[in-house]
């Protein structure tokens, strides 16, 4: 089945440092979603890209979807103790009937 | 604005008890899901229902039923619990194309 893959699992940064999560689909996708979940909290919606090679950013988050729309990527610029929390990507295949399928996460925590 | 709400928000159970999550959204969407979270292993689709009256298995369905009460609410059960149901789950809801899904706040269940 479909399946998609989020690295890394982990990633402590300096406060101010840039931080970048990866994510591979085992299919092309229709689309795919970025969410946020903060320490003890629920995923927050942040983003969808749809178009292959599309970027999109949101203040200091950078989101990109590869040209092949089986990849894509989050970089946040300057890291903040606010950013700290755990970012999915999750991806929605072709024929699959709107599932979205998550991936297992990257934990983000921030040093002040 | 209430959004996604689920009940309980806490729950323990001994091994072979039944229960029943509860889900209601207010925001008339279509879509409604439930995932489970385990450490490591992001979200998992249970079981979805794309509109009202219809239902359709996920990744891990096996243990669990659920029931599209009506456009609003969406509840999952658990005939027999084991301890491997022990995680938490979220009920989210899906409106228009081009949005995201907004989860709930989550149950976070143990089975002993």
């Amino acid at each position: 089945g479909q399946q998609v893959m989020q690295i890394p699992q982990y990633q402590h940064v300096q406060e101010g440092e840039d931080f970048t999560t990866y994510c591979n689909s085992s299919t092309t996708l229709s689309n795919i979603q970025w969410y946020k979940q903060r320490p003890g909290g629920h995923p927050v919606f942040l983003i969808q890209l749809v178009k292959s090679g599309e970027v999109k950013k949101q203040k200091r988050l950078t989101f990109q979807f590869g040209e092949a729309k089986k990849n894509s990527s989050l970089h946040i610029t300057a890291t903040q103790t606010t950013d700290v929390g755990t970012y999915f990507c999750a991806g929605v295949a072709y024929n699959q009937g709107g599932k979205l399928i998550f991936g297992q996460g990257t934990e983000l925590s921030v040093k002040p | 604005n209430a959004g996604v709400t689920q009940t309980p928000k806490f729950q323990v159970l001994k091994t072979g008890q039944s229960m029943t999550l509860q889900c209601a959204q207010d925001m008339n969407h279509n879509s409604m899901y439930w995932y489970r979270q385990d450490p490591g292993m992001g979200l998992r689709l249970i079981y979805y229902s794309a509109s009202e009256g219809t239902t359709d298995k996920g990744e891990v369905p096996n243990g669990y039923n659920v029931s599209r009460l009506n456009k609003r609410e969406f509840s999952l059960r658990l005939e027999s619990a084991a301890p491997s149901q022990t995680s938490v789950y979220f009920c989210a809801s899906r409106g228009d194309r081009g949005y995201g899904y907004t989860f709930g706040s989550g149950t976070r269940l143990t089975v002993v």
